[in-house]
């Protein structure tokens, strides 16, 4: 199984800060690794997908960088309503795995 | 556009079998573009894949729930659905049903959630 490693697990950020959540398999992936936005009481919303492409109507704030075993996702100009957790989730093998999440507190 | 619903008990007893459906509208559950997940995330914890179902009867489970799980569709009703046998505390949490195209591996379509709690 491979293992997804996310750091950190918590942050605490102000509005219009610039924001790094790393992910982190135990073994390469390649570049099948996405990144979700969950809101609480929210199902989880896919805000990037194969490490870097954007999807349908996402903010241009999220992107996403990475392959093989590190992956970035970056939040440029965060906005009070990005307070949320963030998983990745590889499916380059299974079982499909996710990371154990990165909850963002707005300050 | 596909849209997921699940439904099922929220409730259920040590030992006893959690069962759970997702209707689909949108698309044909038996559409070989789509494979059928159930995902599920205990209280306060991360997601965790269960399995999923494509070409109606062909799965793929999780190596550590495979022993007591089965996902089964209803073309009929244009449902799939999932069974947990001997529950415990520990499979308390939402149940999500979501879809991802067969080329692609990541989920656009999700179910709302459904919470099950194992208690007596």
């Amino acid at each position: 199984e491979i293992v997804l490693t996310q750091s950190p697990v918590f942050q605490s950020v102000t509005p219009k800060e610039k924001v790094t959540i790393t992910c982190r398999a135990s073994q390469s992936i390649g570049g099948s690794l996405h990144w979700y936005q969950q809101k609480p009481g929210q199902s989880p919303k896919v805000l990037i997908k194969y490490a870097s492409q954007s999807t349908s109507g996402v903010p241009s704030r999220f992107s996403g960088s990475g392959s093989g075993t590190d992956f970035t996702l970056t939040i440029n100009g965060l906005e009070v309503e990005d307070a949320a957790a963030y998983y990745c989730h590889q499916s380059d093998r299974f079982p499909y795995t996710f990371g154990q999440g990165t909850r963002l507190e707005i300050k | 556009q596909v849209q997921l619903q699940e439904s099922g008990p929220g409730l259920v007893k040590p030992s006893e079998t959690l069962s759970l459906t997702c209707t689909v509208s949108g698309v044909s559950v038996s559409s070989g573009s789509f494979y059928w997940n159930w995902i599920r995330q205990p209280p306060g914890k991360g997601l965790e894949w269960i399995g999923f179902i494509y070409y109606i009867r062909d799965t793929n489970y999780n190596p550590s729930l495979k022993r007591r799980v089965t996902i089964s569709a209803d073309t009929s009703k244009n449902q799939f659905s999932l069974k947990l046998n001997s529950v415990t505390a520990a499979d308390t949490g939402v149940y999500y049903c979501a879809g991802h195209l067969k080329t692609s591996g990541y989920y656009v379509h999700w179910g709302q959630g459904a919470l099950v709690t194992v208690s007596s």
